[in-house]
């Protein structure tokens, strides 16, 4: 099976732009959660999505959203970018909703706010 | 106090040297957890997940979980060279969902 697919790898935005990247999970996986890693923070949860429905939201500001379609690819957008959103942006797929799913992360999203 | 907590490292040990990695995480009613490597400049791949007190072994790699100490640990024997990265504890507190809270990560170096 194909693993977890993130599009694009690299970005590059400035201030007060808005940007949106992309998560296709693994086939099968119905939910999809999104990542924040930065040095400072360390790796943060933003929110999770099953069947189309965000199930837990991270503590992030409502710059940052979330979709996912029926095909449970997602998508995260953030808006009016700051320099501090500079950060690896990791998608996770597992195939259900529950504290014992697996997990497994995607290449990343790298963006870069100048 | 953080939810997760880790030593950052780095841990330094000789090649085919047992690596010792722990953990401790603050909410008791946490019910599963899972170790993560992650390479410089890659993303987390997935170690092992332990879901009950005790030992569970893969391989070179032995997670241990001790729910009444409320603390993790990851044992990787014969250490190699390539065993050299970020090691992410991550737990899913409250049992939400597939919502996971990271420790800060410990750097292992595996020295030749």
């Amino acid at each position: 099976k194909a693993g977890v697919t993130q599009t694009p790898r690299y970005l590059i935005k400035t201030r007060g732009q808005q940007v949106t990247l992309s998560c296709s999970p693994i086939s099968g996986h119905r939910s999809v959660s999104w990542y924040q890693q930065t040095p400072g923070q360390g790796l943060q949860f933003l929110f999770e999505y099953f069947s189309e429905t965000q199930r837990n939201k991270g503590n992030f500001p409502g710059r940052f959203s979330g979709r996912q379609f029926s095909n449970s690819r997602s998508e995260m957008n953030v808006s009016t970018l700051e320099l501090g959103d500079s950060a690896l942006y990791l998608c996770a797929s597992s195939w259900g909703q529950g504290a014992w799913e697996t997990q497994y992360f995607g290449p990343g999203t790298r963006l870069l706010v100048l | 106090q953080k939810e997760v907590e880790q030593n950052s490292g780095p841990l330094s040990v000789p090649e085919g040297a047992i690596a010792s990695l722990n953990c401790t995480y603050s909410d008791r009613g946490s019910q599963s957890f899972f170790w993560y490597r992650q390479y410089s400049g890659k993303s987390p791949e997935l170690i092992m997940s332990i879901y009950s007190n005790g030992d569970k072994e893969d391989g070179r790699f032995t997670a241990q979980l001790n729910k009444a100490s409320q603390y993790v640990s990851l044992l990787i024997r014969d250490s190699q060279p390539s065993d050299s990265a970020t090691y992410l504890c991550a737990v899913n507190i409250n049992n939400a969902g597939n919502m996971l809270t990271f420790g800060g990560g410990t750097r292992l170096m595996v020295k030749p």
